[in-house]
């Protein structure tokens, strides 16, 4: 069974900086893009970033671009987006989902059941 | 960037009567060298995470009933429900992936 759990959440201030881990199990992760997505309760869903299944292309939204890093480490089944400079605006329940294998970058199957970031002083 | 506009916002419908969600990309989705419409549709029901049910505008998940179905090309899609089931109130996103990733606004879709 596929599992993607995220850690890491909670509350920090304005300017301050949080980093989101995701554990993924029951598949072979090395093998999948991962992606981050994000939603303000009540709100509609925001993509974040990506990540090649090997590291080494990535992608941002643009309200995130410079502030954000998507990194992975295959060998311990983690995902993670380390947030800087973080703005009150970034407060949102924050999903990591698998890429689907014929749209890997784009298309998203397995979502994790998703981690509340708060940012306020 | 893309931006997908969704309608109705919230729609009620009597259980096995037909459901219809719109949405619109501000500009086309349609990738002329393969001719593939890149548009996906997800499912979120109360307190759950999102699910996959239509990718290349018109192709089902693995698992998705058959009432779900989407049609449309280059800037108009939609998501039908032949017969709206229980089950099937919830939230439903339009996203497209012909650049970065964009979802739609939702679309709430309940029982009348």
């Amino acid at each position: 069974e596929v599992q993607l759990v995220e850690s890491g959440g909670g509350l920090v201030q304005p300017g301050g900086s949080l980093r989101l881990s995701c554990a993924a199990s029951g598949f072979t992760f090395s093998s999948y893009w991962m992606h981050w997505v994000r939603q303000v309760p009540g709100k509609g869903l925001v993509w974040v970033s990506r990540i090649s299944n090997d590291g080494r292309t990535t992608g941002y939204a643009d309200s995130v671009k410079g502030r954000f890093t998507i990194s992975r480490d295959n060998a311990k089944n983690t995902l993670y987006l380390q947030m800087n400079s973080l703005r009150v605006e970034d407060t949102a329940v924050y999903y990591c989902a698998r890429g689907i294998v014929i749209i890997p970058a784009g298309v998203v199957d397995y979502w994790g059941q998703g981690i509340l970031v708060t940012v306020s002083s | 960037d893309i931006v997908m506009t969704q309608s109705p916002d919230s729609l009620a419908v009597s259980l096995g009567e037909r459901a219809t969600i719109n949405c619109k990309s501000s500009q086309s989705v349609l990738y002329s060298s393969n001719s593939k419409n890149y548009l996906a549709w997800y499912q979120q029901k109360p307190g759950q995470s999102p699910r996959l049910l239509i990718y290349w505008a018109s192709t089902r998940e693995s698992g998705v009933p058959d009432r779900f179905s989407g049609s449309g090309s280059g800037t108009d899609f939609t998501l039908t429900i032949s017969s709206l089931q229980a089950e099937d109130v919830a939230v439903y996103y339009c996203q497209q992936y012909y650049t970065n990733p964009s979802f739609g606004q939702g679309t709430k879709l309940e029982i009348k």
